[in-house]
């Protein structure tokens, strides 16, 4: 938590292709990492999270990635649809806290 | 089941009128959380309800916001007077509370927002 980083802030890549998002935190104690979709008109609806004890996960067509060591993880989208064109934000937790911080969000479009 | 929903969905005021936003989160959800997104910018933390308790309102900016949760169900969160700065969309968030850990990560449902424009 406390401070993180994202980017691209907007991404274009072509449906089929694949799409990556980075954050970086500051916080070497936080053990919680969520990534939320943001799709017009709504609010961020968690979408996949990564606990500090393993270092990758997978559901379906999104992977997320973890470097506790250099303290960044990242949002992996393969095989892009249209509907997956959204903003997507990464977040961490405060320490000692419920809150989270959230990276300034990744505007995807998949052009068909 | 229904979601977290948050009222109105946009507001339209002048500076230095009030406004007041109001949240229901899932029922049965003891935490509720206010958060804002200034455009462009990230989403900040405002504040947290345990029940109707402030566990933590550090990311309030200034004593012009005003949250309630009054018998731990829907909450308001009220600005006033309103600023220009005070534009961006706010969003509420709630999660069940587990018990047993110190600090536990739950899923935040969030809200679809309420937009504020200050003019």
């Amino acid at each position: 938590g406390e401070n993180v980083e994202q980017h691209p802030s907007t991404l274009s890549v072509q449906e089929g292709d694949s799409a990556v998002i980075k954050c970086t935190y500051s916080d070497s104690a936080s053990n919680y990492f969520p990534w939320y979709k943001q799709e017009l008109g709504k609010g961020p609806q968690l979408i996949i999270d990564i606990r500090s004890n393993v270092g990758e996960k997978k559901d379906q067509r999104i992977a997320v990635t973890l470097n506790k060591t250099a303290k960044h993880f990242s949002l992996h989208i393969t095989e892009t649809q249209p509907e997956d064109s959204a903003v997507y934000f990464c977040a961490a937790p405060r320490t000692g806290a419920n809150n989270l911080f959230f990276g300034t969000g990744t505007r995807l479009t998949v052009i068909p | 089941e229904a979601g977290v929903t948050q009222f109105p969905s946009h507001s339209v005021i002048e500076k230095g009128q009030t406004v007041t936003l109001r949240c229901d989160p899932i029922s049965g959800h003891d935490n509720l959380y206010w958060y804002r997104r200034v455009m462009g910018k990230e989403i900040k933390f405002l504040l947290h309800f345990v029940k109707e308790s402030k566990q933590d309102e550090s990311g309030m900016p200034n004593n012009r916001f005003l949250a309630e949760r009054t018998g731990g169900t829907y909450s308001t969160l009220k600005v006033q007077p309103a600023e220009l700065e005070d534009s961006g969309v706010y969003f509420c968030a709630s999660s069940s509370r587990r018990t047993g850990l110190r600090v536990s990560y739950n899923e935040q449902f969030f809200g679809p927002g309420t937009r504020l424009t200050v003019l």
